[in-house]
């Protein structure tokens, strides 16, 4: 069974902090994704790692890909209070490609 | 999340009712994801349909839950005789084809009293 390990599971900081939140798996994936879910919505995809040892950044977020692609981490830089929400990572499994998700990790960035 | 259209978004029913969650993709697209996510949690796959076919419903409860993707109009999701423990947000999420972005709605919050 492929199992995806996030953590920290909450996560409270002051606004201009840095933060890096963790992506663990025993399994190799394919390819991997980070979500963002806000309160009462689904979530919105932020980014796609595919190559292992792989860097994308996206404005004050960095993904990086682990060289194995087992595992992940999103670091955000200068976190704003319009970071919060929840992120989750996952990976395509099972026979038919669907996502499996971690359990996520709640940020809160306080002003 | 525009395009893929949830309804209703918050659903209430006592035990031993029926829920009909609906699930409208995105134009164009004719596969579709079912899942489950209970509070604090991530996402579980319950089942995957193509337009009239269900391709693969193994993460879906063999009792009280069917799902369909009939030609014309949405996909449903249905749970007979619901308990409490069927509480939780449930997710479609549609795509063109594998290995293609899935796009998510943003839910139907199901309570059940």
């Amino acid at each position: 069974t492929q199992l995806l390990e996030q953590s920290p599971q909450f996560l409270s900081i002051q606004e201009g902090e840095n933060l890096t939140v963790y992506c663990n798996s025993s399994s190799v994936f394919s390819s991997l994704q980070w979500y963002r879910q806000e309160p009462g919505e689904g979530p919105v995809l932020l980014v796609t790692v595919v190559t292992g040892g792989e860097v994308k950044k996206l404005k004050r977020l960095t993904f990086q890909f682990g060289d194995a692609r087992k595992d992940s981490s999103l670091h955000i830089t200068a976190a704003q209070p319009g970071d919060t929400g929840l992120y989750l990572c996952a990976g395509r499994g099972g026979s038919q490609g669907n996502l499996i998700f971690g359990k996520g990790t709640k940020l809160s960035v306080k002003p | 999340n525009a395009g893929v259209m949830q309804n209703p978004r918050h659903l209430v029913r006592r035990r031993g009712q029926e829920a009909r969650l609906r699930c409208s993709p995105m134009k164009g697209h004719s596969h579709v994801y079912w899942y489950r996510q209970l509070p604090e949690e991530g996402l579980k796959f319950m089942v995957y349909l193509q337009k009239e076919n269900i391709i693969d419903e193994s993460g879906m409860p063999k009792e009280r839950f069917s799902a369909e993707f009939p030609k014309e109009g949405p996909s449903i999701l249905r749970i007979q005789q619901v308990v409490r423990g069927d509480s939780a947000a449930y997710f479609c999420a549609s795509f063109q084809g594998l290995g293609q972005p899935q796009h998510f709605g943003d839910g139907t919050r199901l309570s059940i009293l």
